[in-house]
């Protein structure tokens, strides 16, 4: 299943960078790492994924340890809205099966 | 460009009765997944349908059943509903079981079932 470790919360200031871990032990060569993250009252939505190098969007960062079995999503500047429960999936690209296997996140609280 | 809608927004029921839950894939999606999400946790996986066929399933008893429409769009019913399926229902729509270019899902807002 989900086969990833993150802490159960965070908390940041308004316009600080914010840093979610996330532990992925036992992860395989095929896996890729993708983050959601759900806003409250609302479904999850994509964040970013990658499988060996780092990645950046508009949305965030992820950095990947060189051994892959650990990376880290960044918020560069945190915002109010940026408040959400974030998850770290592990998303067998060798395969054709479209499940995402959801753990219980890392809850984030924004301080104004 | 619509997003995935659900319907109804929210919705009441007693133990033993039936329901059915509606979902409209973003717009050029075929392929239509449901979660479960109790509260606290995250959501659970319930099955995918993708040309009208339900492709994969969790770990949820036949009272879980679906549909999938030519238009694409999906209806989730659980039968002789209990108390423990109290929960946020969630639909999210693929291009294919994984949408190639993105390698995302694309998530509604959910329908939040409580019974009684």
């Amino acid at each position: 299943d989900a086969k990833t470790t993150q802490p159960n919360s965070m908390e940041s200031n308004e316009e600080e960078p914010v840093h979610l871990p996330c532990n992925h032990s036992t992860i395989s060569g095929t896996d890729y790492i993708h983050w959601y993250r759900q806003l409250p009252s609302q479904g999850p939505e994509y964040v970013i994924h990658g499988l060996t190098s780092n990645v950046n969007n508009r949305m965030a960062s992820l950095a990947i340890a060189e051994d892959r079995k650990s990376s880290t999503l960044i918020l560069h500047r945190a915002t109010l809205r940026d408040a959400a429960v974030y998850y770290c999936i592990l998303r067998d690209r060798g395969s054709t099966l479209g499940r995402l296997y959801f753990g219980r996140g890392t809850q984030l609280t924004v301080w104004p | 460009d619509a997003g995935v809608t659900q319907s109804p927004t929210h919705l009441i029921k007693t133990r033993g009765q039936q329901v059915t839950l509606r979902c409209s894939p973003k717009s050029g999606h075929d392929t239509v997944s449901w979660y479960q999400q109790a509260l606290g946790q995250g959501p659970q996986f319930i099955f995918q349908y993708y040309e009208e066929e339900e492709r994969q399933r969790g770990n949820f008893p036949d009272r879980f059943s679906g549909h999938q429409f030519p238009n694409y769009s999906s209806e989730l019913n659980v039968n002789a509903l209990l108390l423990g399926d109290s929960a946020l229902y969630l639909c999210a729509s693929s291009l294919g079981p994984w949408d190639e270019q993105t390698d995302t899902q694309y998530f509604g807002p959910g329908t939040r079932l409580t019974v009684l």
